[in-house]
């Protein structure tokens, strides 16, 4: 089975953007959950979506939000970029019934100028 | 929010040494996970305790999940080079749905 992929690899933008990062799960894998890193913070939970629906949320503000597709796909948007928004962003996706299990993609690398 | 504790934040040890690690939390988990982050990649499940006392392996990897619920341990014996990596425990408090929560990580390092 393939992985979790992740586009783009390498994002540069500038303050005030916004950016979509886009996150394919692995096959039959319905949950897909995405993180923050950085190295002050560490792995942060941003949001959870299952079956189209944003299941869990962490505690970031309204600029970051996601989606959901039918296929599983699912994509995060940083509205008005900060400098501090830059981090790795991690998308991971669950098998069915086991939703601890997580499997991360490679990341995406998000700097902000 | 919760918060794991995980030390050591990094260790320098030999080829051939053992190594241990450990997660601490202020409340009570029902699964833990280790995992493990290459440079450039993103963290890889190792290994996943799902009752309490349980001891679990995984080649060189050993895991417990701590009596109390509130700590687990990895273990890696006779480390190699391609163990370098930072190193991840993750804890779940409630159900099944209920958000991973990560600990900041043990960078290892291995000296041939």
């Amino acid at each position: 089975k393939a992985g979790v992929t992740q586009t783009p690899r390498y994002l540069i933008k500038t303050r005030g953007q916004q950016v979509t990062l886009s996150c394919s799960p692995i096959s039959g894998h319905r949950s897909v959950s995405w993180y923050q890193q950085t190295p002050g913070q560490g792995l942060q939970f941003l949001f959870e979506y299952f079956s189209e629906t944003q299941r869990n949320k962490g505690n970031f503000p309204g600029r970051f939000s996601g989606r959901q597709f039918s296929n599983s796909r699912s994509e995060m948007n940083v509205s008005t970029l900060e400098l501090g928004d830059s981090a790795l962003y991690l998308c991971a996706s669950s098998p069915p019934g086991q939703g601890y299990e997580q499997y991360f993609g490679p990341g995406t690398r998000l700097t902000v100028t | 929010g919760q918060q794991l504790n995980q030390s050591p934040q990094s260790m320098f040890i030999q080829e051939g040494e053992d190594v241990s690690m450990n997660c601490t939390s202020s409340s009570i988990f029902n699964t833990w996970l280790w995992y493990k982050q290459d440079p450039g990649e993103g963290p890889v499940l190792l290994i996943a305790l799902y009752k309490a006392g349980e001891l679990t392996s995984n080649g060189r990897l050993t895991a417990q999940f701590g009596i109390t619920r509130k700590d687990s341990f990895l273990n890696i014996s006779a480390s190699i080079p391609s163990d370098v990596g930072i190193y991840f425990c993750a804890g779940q408090e409630g159900s099944g749905n209920t958000p991973l929560v990560f600990g900041k990580g043990t960078r290892l390092s291995v000296i041939a």
